[in-house]
């Protein structure tokens, strides 16, 4: 069963970075392109950045772009997300998830990680 | 950017009874659109993509349909394990973009 674990959350102040990861296992890591994706308390689900297999194809959403960087070592099975500037309204429970293909859109995610919880106070 | 709208944001409905959830997008996304079921506490897991094709392991009762702006998905028969939230996601264009999810909930 393929299986994505997310982890590096915690609470970090305003202005702070964090780095999250996330492991996947149980299927080839580097034929897939990954995702990123978040949930404010209470709220929908949000896209915030995917990385195609080969790390060719990058995007963000509006919202995190300049702050934000995704990256990948397939070597390692690894997907991470680098936050800078943290913000209030950066709170959420972050997700990783894989798409079905190589490419960075025209997939869904057809796997996800439980998350892991950032949260942006001082 | 394209933007999801769900419709209702909440749905009645009784076990045993169809319920029909909408969804519509601001441009056409072709046939590039996911539905997926969340429950509390619980990631989202993939139930529809591209517009009709349920996932691997998704119950019958489960359908999808239409393309370009305009999309539905109906669950036959309400059991009781699919009282949660259901989200649209098009997944043809930068930036990938969700709808606000439909609560399904039990009349």
């Amino acid at each position: 069963e393929v299986q994505l674990v997310e982890s590096g959350g915690g609470l970090v102040q305003p202005g702070r970075s964090l780095r999250l990861s996330c492991a996947g296992s149980q299927f080839t890591f580097a034929n897939y392109a990954m995702h990123w994706v978040r949930q404010a308390p209470g709220k929908g689900l949000e896209w915030v950045s995917g990385i195609s297999w080969d790390s060719g194809s990058i995007g963000y959403a509006d919202s995190v772009k300049g702050r934000f960087t995704i990256s990948r070592d397939n070597a390692k099975n690894s997907l991470y997300l680098q936050m800078n500037s943290l913000r209030a309204e950066d709170v959420a429970l972050y997700f990783c998830a894989k798409s079905p293909g190589g490419a960075v859109a025209a997939y869904p995610f057809d796997y996800w990680g439980q998350g892991t919880l950032v949260t942006v106070s001082s | 950017e394209i933007l999801m709208t769900q419709s209702p944001a909440t749905l009645s409905v009784s076990p045993g009874e169809r319920a029909t959830l909408s969804c519509r997008a601001s441009q056409s996304v072709s046939s590039n659109l996911a539905w997926y079921q969340q429950k509390p506490g619980q990631a989202p897991r993939l139930l529809i993509f591209g517009a009709s094709t349920r996932a691997t392991g998704i119950p019958a009762r489960f359908s999808g349909s239409g393309s370009g702006t305009e999309f539905t998905l109906t669950i036959s028969s309400l059991q009781s394990e699919d009282f949660a939230v259901y989200y649209c996601q098009q997944h043809g264009d930068w930036p990938l973009s969700f709808g606000q999810g439909t609560k399904l909930e039990i009349k």
